[in-house]
This record gives structure tokens, sequence and C-alpha cells, in this order.
């Protein structure tokens, strides 16, 4: 089945330490993304790609870091310098054009101890 | 925009019932609309989208009312189930390409036996 993978769905880090979310993507989507999701609020955008070799800052990244390699796949680092890393952390991808609907992984919960 | 800090609204219905979610955007120039579903621990469910240029579309037991004027959305599903418990939130682009999506906090939408 056509899809986005997040792993892992659970990950507990400690503080200065920095931790990979992984985002694999089969849909054939240009465009990747990801949010970080605090309860009661609505989705924020860290990073996002619309082409492999670029992404581009969202409006919470720092703290964060990105790489886009390849098509399929949209890493995302959670570095010491973040101060509040506890949250969920959602990866999406879309087309680039059109009524882009933006198609979500089951996310990856990470808990700073 | 919906902002209740930690705090979702929340719509309790009887199972049969039909609810009535709403979501009111800010920007008059967002040009198109999306609603989600987010059952807990999971990630966002795409549900039903709508382009500004309409103000009413409708899918299987869901209904998406547009009301540009007073920048209004409702999500309306019929026949309310207990599968259909979960958050429901909606997102609305301000321009071109998925990086421009606004999401709300949500409604927290619980179905009563």
């Amino acid at each position: 089945d056509g899809g986005i993978t997040q792993s892992p769905k659970y990950l507990f880090r400690k503080e200065g330490q920095n931790v990979t979310l992984s985002c694999e993507q089969n849909l054939n989507h240009d465009a990747m993304y990801w949010y970080r999701q605090d309860p009661g609020q609505g989705l924020r955008l860290i990073y996002y790609s619309q082409i492999v070799n670029d992404f581009q800052k969202g409006d919470i990244a720092e703290g964060y870091s990105v790489s886009r390699e390849k098509k399929e796949s949209f890493p995302l680092t959670v570095t010491s310098a973040q101060k509040n890393p506890t949250a969920f952390y959602l990866c999406a991808s879309g087309g680039t054009s059109g009524a882009n609907v933006l198609t979500f992984g089951a996310g990856s919960r990470l808990t700073v101890l | 925009g919906e902002s209740v800090g930690l705090h979702l609204p929340t719509l309790s219905v009887q199972e049969g019932d039909n609810s009535i979610i709403n979501c009111a955007y800010s920007n008059s120039a967002s040009d198109y609309f999306i609603w989600y579903k987010q059952e807990s621990g999971k990630g966002p469910q795409f549900i039903i989208d709508i382009r500004s240029n309409m103000d009413k579309r409708q899918g299987q037991r869901v209904t998406v009312l547009l009301n540009k004027t007073v920048k209004h959305l409702s999500l309306q599903i019929a026949a309310t189930q207990p599968g259909d418990s979960a958050v429901y939130f909606c997102a609305e682009r301000r321009g071109n390409y998925g990086q421009n999506f606004v999401f709300g906090p949500g409604t927290r939408l619980s179905v009563l036996p």
C-alpha cells in the first residue's frame, strides 16, 4: 500500500542528545514536511522540502535539522539546541500544485527525560 | 481561528445523531481547505476538501460548508457512529504549495452510546 512510514513511534531522549526521526514515503510525492503537534494547538511547520536536495525552514526550525538526499526520505534531527523537544512529530507529503492534499504519517512521540 | 490553549472544545453527540463541527479561518485570501480526522496517538487522516470557489461539497456521510463572507467552515457528519470519535481539525491554505497550510487546534468529537 502507498503511504508514509515514520519511525520510531516512541522515542525517549536524554537532555543533550540528538535524535533522528525517520520518514519514508512511497507516494511519489515531490514535497515533504515536518510538523510538530503540542496539546491543544494546531500543527506547526518545522521544515519542508519541495524537491530533492533542497529544503526550507518553516515557522519553528530552531533546534532542528533535516536532509533530503532521496525523494522518498526526509529525516528530521532534533538537536540538543531544541529547548522543549517533547512533542508529537508528524511527517507529511504532497504534490506541489493544485489541490495538494497533505498525507500524514502515523507520527513519532518524542519524550525528553 | 480557534485558539483555546491546552483545552480543545468538545462536542458530544448521541450515536445516530448528526454532528456539526465548526472552524473559523482568518485569511480571506485562503483558496483551499481540508478537514482532517485524528484518532488518539495516530496521524491525521484526510476526510474532505473544498476549494474557495465552492460553498458546499459532499462525501460519504460528510458534508463541508464554506461561508467566505464570515470566514467560516463547517463539517457535518451524518448518523454519527462510535468510530467517528476523534479530534477533527481544519486546514486553510494561504497561497500555493503545501507549506502554506495553517491548521486549527481542532475539536474533540465524543460519540455517546
